[in-house]
């Protein structure tokens, strides 16, 4: 069975300066995808970013991306140009290729002060 | 397009009773996912229909089944309610093929008292 662990509960960021999440995970599979999702206040979850385990580039969405080592089981969500909008709790999710489940860490939130 | 919608947002119900929850999928999709988030054992996997037919579920008692019509919209069933069932159900859609990115409904928060 995969696991996904966010081992910060909590972090605080400074508006316009940048922040990392971290999360491991533990997985034998060899293909996988694994996600950034984001749940505001409003409590809508919002896809942040997604990366493919088989590409080495990490993936990048405009403020947002992430450094993924392979080897290491890590998958880290950075954020440059905090915007209080970004305060919201984050997930880190893993998906096999085959596409099934996703399995949600415990999240972190993330608070950005003004 | 139309994001996923689910209905109703909210809901109160007693110990015993039955709810059934509501979920339309982004249109094109045929994949519709479920999830139960609570603070305690925060987000898991309830069940996944594709095309009609359960194809994956998660570790939850019978009391909570599903079913996805032709049109692809989803209800997902609870009977017997327990208090520990009180949660924020969440339904997901996707293509149903890779990436496998899932889209999330704003959840139904069904409160048991």
């Amino acid at each position: 069975a995969q696991t996904v662990t966010q081992s910060q509960p909590e972090m605080s960021v400074q508006e316009a300066e940048t922040v990392t999440l971290s999360c491991t995970y533990d997985t034998s599979e060899s293909n996988y995808y694994l996600f950034w999702y984001k749940q505001p206040p409003s409590r809508q979850m919002i896809l942040v970013i997604r990366q493919e385990a088989y590409k080495q580039q990490n993936a990048t969405e405009n403020r947002f991306s992430v450094n993924f080592q392979k080897a290491a089981k890590s998958f880290s969500l950075k954020i440059s140009d905090s915007q209080l909008g970004d305060t919201a709790m984050y997930f880190c999710a893993f998906m096999k290729s085959s596409g099934d489940k996703l399995t949600f860490g415990t999240g972190t939130r993330l608070a950005v002060r003004p | 397009k139309a994001g996923v919608t689910q209905t109703p947002r909210y809901l109160i119900k007693t110990r015993g009773q039955q709810v059934t929850l509501s979920c339309s999928p982004i249109s094109g999709h045929r994949s519709v996912s479920w999830y139960q988030q609570t603070p305690g054992q925060g987000l898991q996997f309830l069940f996944e229909y594709f095309s009609e037919t359960q194809r994956n579920k998660g570790n939850f008692p019978g009391r909570f089944s599903g079913r996805q019509f032709s049109n692809s919209r989803s209800e997902m069933n609870v009977s017997t309610l327990e208090l520990g069932d009180s949660a924020l159900y969440l339904c997901a859609s996707t293509s149903g093929g890779a990436p496998y990115e899932q889209y999330f409904g704003p959840g139904t928060r069904l409160t048991v008292t």
